[in-house]
Formats: structure tokens, C-alpha cells, sequence
């Protein structure tokens, strides 16, 4: 266990279905990220949150919306997705001010059909 | 337990000296590995990576170095430059899934 905890590990929906991602950390950590891992692509951040508030927003399309209702917990809700929306999703943590020591969460493989 | 390591949080170099970036993983199943760059409010960029059949892979001034009997991957950025300054991440997968990011190694090069 990295101490960064996402859940499930493995989503397969339908580009109809809602679907959510979660992610927990219990480090103390004041930052929370979620990255998007394509293959053969750079990891692409999508969003931060410092202190439970959205402070990035990489031009993410709005059928991904992040929540934050703590500062252990970050939730990605997902609707009418498309298949290129494929790819693995990593959280990651941080203490925000140190800038580094990101500890990253196992990832979320999801497979739009 | 954390598959990724890099054990040290911060490195100082002197600019043109050598920068050397380490990084251990235990699980032996790992067959890629990468290094990622970051700089501050920027996700990470990918900047190399070498399959577990090679030992060395060599990309202008960097250089990643794979020493698969002892779990170890290295970074050679060599002259170091003030724009190297930034998080590296090492990383490693098992085929295209499931990969693991060590916690980054914040390096300022000095002018």
C-alpha cells in the first residue's frame, strides 16, 4: 500500500453510464491531484486541490468533475465519456509547499466502450 | 508497500557538473521503466525511459542507466543546466498497466 488509496482499480462503462473514481490518503497531505496516464502519451495533470479547493484546472472537458469534500478524500465523477477517454487515472498527494514528495495512488484503469 | 523508491527528496549541482538522479524498485516483474520532469504548477513531462532489456539508453545530455540484478535505475544529466532545475519522478509498469511512481527527487542546479 503507497498510502494514496484508489478505488476501483479497474472501470469498464458505457459511454451512457455515470461512473465515479475515488481516491483517500491518510499522510497528512494538503494537496490532492488527478493525473491522466494515456498510452504513449505524457502523464497529463487534470486537476489540483490545495486545502479542499480546486486551484488547476488543465481545460479538462466537463464531463469529468472532481470533488473534494476533505482533505483525505478526492472523488472523480465521470458521465458520457468518450473512448478516447480511455486511459489510466492516478491521484497523487502532497505537501503542497514543499513541491515535491508526491506520493501517487496505484491508478484507476478505465476502458470506455 | 511502495514498489518505486527514490530515496532522496532534494539534490544540489553545480552547473555543467554531472547530476545524478537514483531510484530502486523491488518488484522484478517491472519491464519499463521512465523518468519524468516537473516543474512547479506543470504536471510531469515525460523526459526518457528504457525497456528492461537494455541497461543503458541515451537521449543528448541524459542518460538513464538500469542495473536489473540490483533493482536500480539512475538519471545522468550531464552538463546539468539551471533550466534542469525541477521534480524528477522515476517510474515503473509491468507492460502498459499498473504503473508506479516514485515520490521525486526536487533538483536545483546552481548557476
Amino acid at each position: 500500500e503507497t498510502g494514496v488509496t484508489q478505488t476501483p482499480r479497474h472501470l469498464v462503462m458505457g459511454m451512457t453510464n455515470k461512473k465515479s473514481l475515488k481516491c483517500e490518503q491518510h499522510l497528512g497531505h494538503n494537496a490532492m491531484y488527478w493525473y491522466k496516464q494515456s498510452a504513449k502519451k505524457p502523464l497529463e495533470l487534470m486537476f489540483v486541490y490545495s486545502l479542499e479547493e480546486r486551484v488547476e484546472n488543465n481545460s479538462v472537458p466537463s464531463r469529468f468533475s472532481p470533488e473534494c469534500p476533505n482533505s483525505s478524500h478526492l472523488f472523480l465523477h465521470l458521465h458520457t465519456l468518450q473512448p478516447e477517454d480511455s486511459a489510466l487515472y492516478l491521484c497523487a498527494s502532497s505537501f503542497e509547499e514543499q513541491g515535491y514528495g508526491y506520493t501517487f495512488g496505484s491508478g484507476t484503469r478505465l476502458t470506455v466502450v | 508497500d511502495q514498489q518505486v523508491k527514490q530515496n532522496s527528496p532534494s539534490l544540489s549541482v553545480q552547473e555543467g557538473r554531472i547530476s545524478i538522479l537514483n531510484c530502486d524498485y523491488t518488484n522484478s516483474m517491472f519491464d519499463y521503466f521512465l523518468w519524468y520532469k516537473k516543474y512547479p504548477a506543470e504536471g510531469p513531462t515525460f523526459l526518457i525511459s528504457i525497456s528492461s532489456i537494455k541497461d543503458k539508453n541515451e537521449d543528448g545530455r541524459f542518460t538513464v542507466f538500469l542495473n536489473k540484478s540490483a533493482k536500480h535505475l539512475s538519471l545522468h544529466i550531464v552538463p546539468s543546466q539551471p533550466g534542469d532545475s525541477a521534480v524528477y519522478f522515476c517510474a515503473a509498469s509491468v507492460g502498459a498497466n499498473d504503473m508506479r511512481f516514485g515520490a521525486g527527487t526536487r533538483l536545483t542546479v546552481k548557476p
